[in-house]
């Protein structure tokens, strides 16, 4: 089976940098995702890493360490709109199966603070 | 602009009348997701589609079928809803190759009275 952990909520301060991390458990790895969700809305996506190190996109990074089943979504010079939840997600080939298919973590609610 | 579309963005219906809830890709993605999201909860996988070869989650009830007629449309039918089944339901698509990135449509609210 799969396993996705994420820590519940998070509290930061805006301008400063927060690290989500997310451990997972899983056949077939093929990729973790970091997508960002605010109330009501859809997710949307920020990040993807498929091989162990850091990505970076702007304000956001990603790292990705596969031998230990880990990665961190780091955002830097936060902002109040970037308070949302954020979801790591795994595509796996689960084993036996045809396909991958891509499956969430619970989420961490992240509030951003004057 | 290419897009993925769902329709309609809220539905209501009643304890055990069927609902159908559509999505339409223009992005030619051979991958369709439907998730199932309640509040404060993660999107929870039902069911997705490889091209025309349909994947069930083993936990997805039997109250709950999909169908894709072609690439571009996929539906999500539930037989017979209950107060439980009131949801955001999250259709995506994704691309052949290694990213495959997720790409969800805006969701439709199911409210069952």
């Amino acid at each position: 089976g799969q396993n996705i952990d994420q820590p519940t909520e998070m509290t930061a301060t805006e301008g400063a940098i927060v690290q989500i991390n997310c451990t997972y458990q899983t056949s077939g790895f093929n990729g973790l995702f970091w997508y960002q969700q605010h109330a009501g809305e859809a997710p949307t996506f920020l990040s993807y890493n498929v091989l162990d190190g850091l990505e970076e996109k702007g304000r956001f990074s990603s790292f990705l360490s596969r031998s230990k089943g880990y990665s961190y979504l780091l955002l830097k010079e936060l902002q109040m709109k970037d308070s949302a939840s954020y979801l790591c997600a795994v595509r796996a080939l689960p084993y036996g199966g045809a396909t991958n298919k891509l499956i969430f973590g619970t989420g961490t609610l992240l509030a951003v603070q004057p | 602009d290419a897009m993925v579309i769902q329709n309609p963005r809220y539905q209501v219906t009643q304890f055990g009348k069927p609902v159908t809830l559509s999505c339409s890709q223009t992005l030619n993605h051979n991958v369709m997701y439907w998730y199932q999201q309640k509040s404060s909860q993660a999107p929870k996988l039902l069911f997705h589609y490889y091209d025309k070869d349909f994947n069930n989650e083993a936990d997805t009830p039997d109250n709950f079928q999909s169908r894709r007629p072609n690439t571009s449309f996929c539906f999500l039918d539930i037989r017979s809803p209950g107060l439980g089944d009131a949801a955001m339901y999250l259709c995506a698509t994704s691309g052949r190759g290694l990213a495959g990135v997720a790409h969800f449509g805006p969701g439709t609210r199911l409210t069952v009275l």
